[in-house]
Order: structure tokens, then sequence, then C-alpha cells
């Protein structure tokens, strides 16, 4: 099964501050590379598939990017709805594995 | 608009079994791959079955095979998982979830989720 690895698994910042969580694979996983948000005793929600496709409904701060291993989420001004774990999970080699989850609290 | 209505959980004995269920409306649900998607207290989230859209494909984790089945009923637009032989590690929150489906390829992203239904295996 692929690993993945994100970091950091928690961070604070301040409102409007830019973040950016990073998501390595153990192998190459293409671009079949998701993203998930999940806020406490919620089911998680998708917020961009395929590296860089934002469902509808995200905000356009937030952004993906990479390819390959690495893959990036990045909230360019953190606002206080975006508090919340963060998921990232390959699809390119089944079964589908996720990321241990990121913490982003506001300072 | 899409909605999963999960209902089955609940604290059962080492050992034992029980039976979730999903229900799905707003899609057309033959159409469509589903997944089920567990997360252990204060854990990330972790894959553990997903069944074709007809039913005749199914896909397990390592750490429920042979223990879990996961069927649908198409006409009654129903997803099930029923767990055998539970374990103290299948204590978890159980989120169904459709799969994508993107010009007639099956995407592996979730783009919505049942609202959890909470399995407790404790003696």
């Amino acid at each position: 099964d692929i690993q993945m690895t994100q970091s950091p698994s928690s961070l604070s910042a301040s409102v409007g501050d830019s973040v950016t969580i990073t998501c390595q694979a153990s192998q190459d996983v293409g671009k079949y590379l998701n993203w998930y948000q999940q806020k406490p005793g919620k089911a998680p929600r998708l917020m961009i598939h395929d590296t860089s496709d934002l469902e509808a409904g995200v905000p356009s701060r937030i952004s993906g990017g990479g390819s390959g291993t690495v893959f990036t989420f990045t909230i360019s001004s953190l606002q206080p709805e975006d508090t919340a774990t963060y998921y990232c999970q390959q699809y390119d080699n089944l079964p589908v594995t996720f990321g241990g989850g990121t913490k982003v609290e506001i300072k | 608009e899409v909605q999963l209505v999960q209902s089955g959980g609940g604290l059962v004995q080492p050992g034992g079994s029980l039976r979730l269920s999903c229900v799905a409306s707003g899609f057309i649900f033959n159409k469509y791959a589903m997944t089920w998607v567990r997360q252990a207290p204060g854990k990330g989230l972790e894959w553990v079955s997903d069944i074709s859209a007809s039913g005749g494909t199914a896909n397990y984790a390592d750490s429920v095979k042979g223990r879990f089945t996961i069927s649908r009923d198409n006409s009654r637009d129903t997803l099930y998982l029923q767990m055998n032989s539970l374990r103290a590690d299948d204590t978890a929150v159980y989120y169904c979830a459709k799969v994508a489906l993107v010009h007639y390829l099956v995407r592996y992203y979730f783009q919505d989720w049942g609202q959890g239904a909470l399995v407790t295996v404790s003696s």
C-alpha cells in the first residue's frame, strides 16, 4: 500500500496568514491526490480533487499543487472558519490511503 | 441534493456482529460505486471497503478481510456493511461515501458522505 505522510501534524497561525500543508507519497501517485477538511464531530468534506481541482463552494483562497510524490495544500489568507483537520488521500494505486492529518488552528 | 443517511451503529461485545446501513437519495444509486471509511477515536481516516455500482465487485482492507462484508440493494438504494467477529480495534465512526463518476470512469474521491455511525466494541 502507498504510505501518505503529511507535515506538519499541526500548525497555529494568525488570521490572514498563508499556511501550507505538505503531503508526501511513498511512490508516484501522478495527479491522483485529493484533500479533505474535517471539523470536529462532522464527516470529511472534499476540498480538492486531482491535485488542484477545487470543489464547488470552496473559497478561492484555497489551492492545491504538486505532482508525483509531493503535494501541497495552501490557504492563502487563513480565516477562522478554516480551523479543522485536513487529510490528503491518494487513489492512483488501490487501496486508497489517507495521510495522518494536519490540525490547523488560529493563533 | 445528495443525501446519505446511516443507521445501525452501537455497542457490541468482542466477537459480536453488527450491520450498518446507508440509505441514499438525490442521485441514481445504481450508477455509483460506494465505499466505507472509518475513523477510530482521535485518529485519522481509514478506508475499509468499496463496492462497484452493480455490486459485482467488492474490495476490502486487509484489516477487515474475511470478517466484514459490503453489499448493496439497488432496488432499495441502500448500502450495507456486515461486520462479524468484531474486535476492540474496530471501534470507530464508520462513514459511507459516494465514489465519484466522471465521464463514466470511477474516480476514487468522495464528494458526499453519510453522517457517520459510531461502533463501539467493548465488553
